[in-house]
């Protein structure tokens, strides 16, 4: 299976900073990479797809980058709904494959 | 407006069996593939299965290949997981998950609200 493994685990951040989380995929997926937010107690919610792809109705401060091995997502400006886990999932392969997750917390 | 509502969740012993469902409203079911995604608690995600929108192609995650089946009735707009010999490691809060419409997109665009199994004695 191939192995997502992002970083960093969890980083604490201020509203109005730039956050970025890396997501590295064992091997080349091309750009099969979504990106998720969860909220404690709620389900996942798709943000990016194509790895860079935004969804419908997700802010633009939220953007997506890379391909290959590599990718980036980046929120321009946190604001307070924004702290949250991240999750990046590649579906290059059938078996779908989840990182562990990113937590962002406030400073 | 896309729902997804899963039910079936609750405690079961070791060894034991479940069945959970996935009603689905809002959207042609019959035209998406659709899967099962877990959450161990205060774990991450873990995808647990997929079925194509005729059924003819079904994939499982190793963790559950040969105890879990995945079913589904385009008639009713109902998604099923039936899980067998569960273990303690099978904790968790299952979602159901739709597969996005645009080709080769195998990323999930809407989830349920899940369900939570607690295998134990």
């Amino acid at each position: 299976a191939i192995r997502m493994t992002q970083s960093p685990s969890s980083l604490s951040a201020s509203t109005g900073d730039r956050v970025t989380i890396t997501c590295r995929a064992s091997q080349g997926i091309s750009s099969y990479l979504a990106w998720y937010q969860q909220k404690p107690g709620k389900a996942p919610k798709l943000l990016i797809y194509a790895a860079s792809t935004l969804q419908s109705g997700v802010p633009s401060r939220f953007s997506g980058s890379g391909s290959g091995t590599d990718f980036t997502l980046t929120i321009s400006c946190l604001q307070s709904e924004d702290f949250a886990t991240y999750y990046c999932q590649q579906y290059y392969s059938y078996l779908r494959t989840f990182g562990q997750g990113t937590k962002v917390e406030i400073k | 407006e896309v729902q997804l509502v899963e039910s079936g969740g609750g405690l079961v012993q070791p060894g034991g069996s479940l069945r959970l469902s996935c009603a689905a409203s809002g959207f042609t079911f019959s035209s998406y593939s659709m899967n099962w995604v877990r959450q161990a608690p205060g774990k991450g995600l873990e995808w647990v299965s997929y079925i194509s929108s005729s059924s003819s192609t079904i994939y499982y995650a190793d963790s559950v290949k040969g105890r879990f089946t995945i079913s589904r009735d385009n008639a009713k707009n109902s998604l099923y997981l039936q899980m067998n010999s569960l273990r303690a490691e099978d904790t968790a809060v299952y979602y159901c998950a739709r597969d996005s419409s645009i080709p080769a997109g195998y990323f999930f665009d809407y989830w349920g609200q899940g369900t939570l199994v607690t295998v134990s004695s």
